[in-house]
């Protein structure tokens, strides 16, 4: 079975400070993505990466920066969080050979900014 | 990006019954996905599916995708307690996925 972690189930941070979550998958898969997800916008691609130190911007990039410097492993930064920030926080990982499609995701983290 | 328009938006059905959800797009997709996310979890994939035409069985679980490209169909047969959640379809077309917002489905015992 395809597993991916996240870091943190729920986290609680003050506006202005940097937050990471972490998310690493077993697979040796080359695709690996980060969503947030926000009731009633579904969810919405903020980062991906097809490898290793390769990384592209989704449809929400701006307050967030991404790095992967091992395969299995992909990180979000929040260089200074903010109360808009405050969602549901998806990693997902995938094979190219199917394309995107198949993204398996990890369990979440449910980051809350004051 | 447009994402997918899913329908219905909640279901509410007794135990036992069927179930069934579509989404469409104005775009077409290469595949179509279904995902079931549980409370505080992550989306589960359910069905992959490949081919404009192709219908997939996952247990109770049937997808279809449509023949236009530019929808896909779900249905749960006989339905029980552990079947609620929220069931997202997903379409991707050469490494541009775009999500549907999700059903919401509860099922009285």
């Amino acid at each position: 079975d395809v597993k991916v972690t996240q870091s943190s189930r729920y986290l609680v941070k003050r506006t202005g400070e940097k937050v990471f979550l972490e998310c690493v998958q077993d697979m040796d898969h080359e695709n690996m993505f980060w969503y947030r997800q926000d009731p009633g916008l579904g969810l919405r691609l903020i980062y991906f990466s097809y490898d290793v130190k390769m990384k592209e911007k989704g449809d929400i990039p701006e307050g967030y920066s991404v790095s992967r410097e091992k395969k299995e492993r992909f990180s979000l930064i929040l260089e200074s969080a903010s109360t808009n920030q405050t969602s549901m926080y998806l990693c997902a990982s995938s094979s190219p050979w199917r394309g995107w499609g198949e993204q398996y995701f990890g369990p979440g983290t449910r980051l809350t900014v004051t | 990006g447009q994402q997918l328009n899913q329908s219905p938006q909640s279901m509410f059905i007794q135990e036992g019954e069927d179930v069934s959800m579509n989404c469409t797009s104005s775009s077409i997709f290469n595949t179509w996905l279904w995902y079931k996310q549980d409370p505080g979890e992550g989306p589960v994939l359910l069905i992959a599916l490949y081919k404009a035409g192709e219908l997939t069985s996952n247990g109770r679980l049937t997808a279809q995708f449509g023949i236009t490209r530019k929808d896909s169909f779900l249905n749960i047969s006989a339905s029980i307690p552990s079947d609620v959640g929220i069931y997202f379809c997903a379409g991707d077309n050469n490494n541009d996925m775009r999500f549907g917002a999700g059903t919401r489905l509860t099922v009285k015992p």
